[in-house]
């Protein structure tokens, strides 16, 4: 499978657990988002990486917020002290350089987080 | 402020031609127009691209006025299938790429 993989699919944590979901890019791809969704809305936006370097961060992305891409490979993003609020998807997508307008992204199938 | 407008859901029976239409009265002369689908438990998938006239691919075609005020996504002889949300993003401008802005989007159900 060459399309970009998500880890875990499902996560259920205690309100105030830190939780870390993975994300495995297209490998020839040097872009990666993350964005989130919530019940019933499109995606938002969080962050880009153009291979290891973060370029952009939403303001959703608050300080509980992190993320990297060691070595411009795969991805990680943390939240710490889970909020009941958090619970959403959270979709990780690739893209080649440069962007393609759009029609280059590659979206995984998603974490979905339950904040209990 | 979102920047399109769509209308939240549509019904439709197999077979027939389903056409969603979104606003984006905002549209500056370097942006396109794009089209996602997100089927449930899955990541949005691209679906058409387009910046005038029409735009034909093996899913759907694009109907773009000379205005460029909104767009018309069709899908031709819909099946049980097509049922998802379809998205029309925020127009791209050719500078920019690098973020993708969703608005609540369409769900279309395609019923028997």
């Amino acid at each position: 499978d060459t399309g970009v993989s998500q880890d875990p699919r499902h996560k259920i944590t205690k309100r105030g657990q830190n939780v870390t979901f993975r994300c495995d890019p297209i490998s020839e791809h040097n872009r990666l988002y993350w964005y989130r969704q919530t019940l019933g809305q499109g995606p938002e936006f969080l962050t880009y990486f153009q291979n290891e370097a973060q370029l952009e961060k939403s303001r959703l992305l608050s300080d509980r917020f992190s993320a990297e891409r060691p070595k411009g490979s795969f991805s990680t993003l943390e939240i710490q002290r889970t909020e009941q609020g958090d619970s959403a998807m959270y979709l990780c997508a690739s893209s080649p350089s440069p962007g393609g307008l759009g029609y280059g992204y590659t979206f995984g199938s998603g974490t979905r987080l339950t904040v209990v | 402020l979102a920047k399109t407008t769509q209308p939240i859901s549509m019904d439709s029976y197999e077979g027939q031609e389903v056409n969603i239409t979104c606003s984006h009265n905002n549209i500056a002369t370097n942006d396109y127009i794009t089209w996602y689908q997100q089927f449930p438990s899955q990541g949005p998938r691209f679906i058409i691209q387009g910046y005038k006239t029409k735009v034909t691919n093996e899913v759907a075609s694009l109907f773009i006025p000379a205005d460029r005020k909104s767009s018309t996504l069709s899908l031709p002889r819909v099946s049980l299938s097509d049922t998802a949300v379809y998205y029309c993003l925020d127009p791209i401008s050719s500078g920019s790429a690098r973020q993708l802005t969703f608005g609540s989007g369409t769900q279309l159900t395609v019923l028997p």
